[in-house]
């Protein structure tokens, strides 16, 4: 198995500024996912992160507001840049890592409240 | 877009098995059936995953219909901690591209005492 940390576990922001979230994975993974949770809601895919590539985003979601970093294969990023209180969510930093075992793996989230 | 379909919620009584159903008519050959739970405040977690076989592990067990259109997760003897969100997922496993997981909106299983 994978374990993933996620820096931080929650944060509350003023609207109109940019949080940075970090995922840590406990070996080298291939491919790194980011979804988002909004309240009471199920679990939507931002992007996609590999590293040496730039990530690529599901739609309704653009680089300027998630940027996401991936500069080698145990760690990345995802900035919610300029904030409002929509933004306000579990962000959850996911692994998969192919080839070695069938499942993907989850962090524990960062609980983010835009005020 | 998710490729299952779940009832909302559902209820059962401590020390019962669990039925959780899941309906996905349009997977494909290479697609496997995978389940994870999501309990309160915390990630995702993986539960079982299957082919076309029935499927059974520590946690749980997987029947998949012959056809492969629909499948049932079972939890032998829930206790209350398994009241949860219970996802039911199709997957890729070709390795050739990145697999995403792709959530749908999950059964919400309450264990009653």
């Amino acid at each position: 198995s994978a374990v993933i940390s996620q820096k931080p576990s929650r944060d509350i922001c003023q609207r109109g500024t940019s949080l940075t979230i970090q995922c840590q994975v406990d070996s080298q993974v291939t491919m790194m996912f980011w979804y988002r949770q909004q309240p009471g809601q199920s679990l939507t895919l931002i992007a996609t992160a590999n590293q040496g590539s730039e990530a690529t985003y599901e739609s309704g979601f653009v680089i300027d507001k998630f940027p996401i970093s991936r500069p080698n294969l145990t760690f990345s990023t995802l900035t919610v840049s300029n904030m409002s209180p929509e933004d306000s969510s579990i962000y959850l930093c996911s692994v998969d890592p192919t080839g070695v075992t069938p499942e993907a793996f989850f962090g524990q989230g960062t609980r983010l409240t835009v005020v | 877009d998710a490729k299952t379909t779940q009832p909302p919620s559902m209820d059962c009584a401590e020390g019962r098995a669990a039925n959780l159903p899941c309906n996905h008519s349009t997977i494909s050959g290479n697609e496997y059936v995978y389940w994870y739970r999501q309990i309160h405040s915390q990630g995702p977690q993986y539960i079982i995953h299957g082919l076309k076989n029935n499927e059974t592990n520590e946690m749980a067990s997987l029947i998949i219909t012959e056809d492969r259109k629909s499948s049932t997760l079972i939890l032998p003897h829930a206790t209350l901690r398994d009241t949860a969100v219970y996802y039911c997922i199709v997957r890729s496993t070709l390795k050739t591209s990145y697999d995403k997981v792709i959530f749908g909106p999950g059964t919400s299983l309450s264990v009653i005492p």
